[in-house]
């Protein structure tokens, strides 16, 4: 069975600063796709940033941009200029055929 | 709004009681997903759908589940007998193609099921 773990329950950052979620996952797959979405409170989850397994650079999305490590099975994400905005549930997830396989979620709570 | 669309947003039963969830996707979108959300865990697979065909079923939905897309439009989700266990958030999804591979799924909102 895949697994993609997030071991931060929750992460503080002060608004303006620079925050980096962690990611990991298990796949004997070659070739993937890997997601992040952001999920607000009382709100749909929606797509952050998305990574093609194959393509070795890293996707960056404005503010938002990953750090993928093929070879170590991470993707993490990386969040300069936390705004108040931000704050929500983020979700690692990792596409497969049927369906995606997400992980149980960081917090992050922005500081003003 | 053209986004996904699911109803009721909150539905609070007793035990033993039957529950169906509806979910509209963006009208052009042929896959149709559903997903179970509990608190503190990240959405865990149910089923899906490409068109009208149900593709795939997770261990997790038990017989008391039966999820339907008639003429490949909208879904419904239906929980027979309902347990505490079911209490959580059932999020529908949408994707044109096979949005996991490769694309992104557009969620709804959530219908949040409680059973007393």
């Amino acid at each position: 069975a895949q697994t993609v773990t997030q071991s931060q329950p929750e992460m503080s950052v002060q608004e303006a600063e620079t925050v980096t979620l962690s990611c990991t996952y298990d796949t004997s797959e070659s070739d993937y796709y890997l997601f992040w979405y952001k999920q607000p409170p009382s709100r749909q989850m929606i797509l952050v940033i998305r990574q093609e397994a194959y393509k070795q650079q890293n996707a960056t999305e404005n503010r938002f941009s990953v750090n993928f490590q093929k070879a170590a099975k991470s993707f993490s994400l990386k969040i300069s200029d936390s705004q108040l905005g931000d704050a929500a549930m983020y979700f690692c997830a990792k596409g497969g055929a049927d369906g995606l396989t997400f992980g149980k979620g960081t917090h992050l709570i922005i500081q003003p | 709004d053209t986004g996904v669309s699911q109803n009721p947003r909150h539905k609070i039963t007793k035990r033993g009681q039957n529950v169906t969830f509806r979910c509209d996707p963006i009208s052009e979108h042929n896959r149709l997903y559903w997903y179970r959300q509990t608190l503190g865990q990240g959405p865990e697979f149910l089923t899906y759908f490409q068109n009208e065909a149900q593709l795939e079923k997770s261990r997790l939905l038990s017989d008391r589940f039966s999820a339907e897309r008639p003429k490949g439009s909208f879904s419904t989700l239906e929980i027979q007998r309902t347990e505490q266990g079911d209490s959580a958030m059932y999020l529908c999804a949408s994707s044109l193609g096979a949005g996991t591979m490769t694309g992104e799924l557009f969620f709804g909102e959530g219908s949040r099921l409680t059973v007393l």
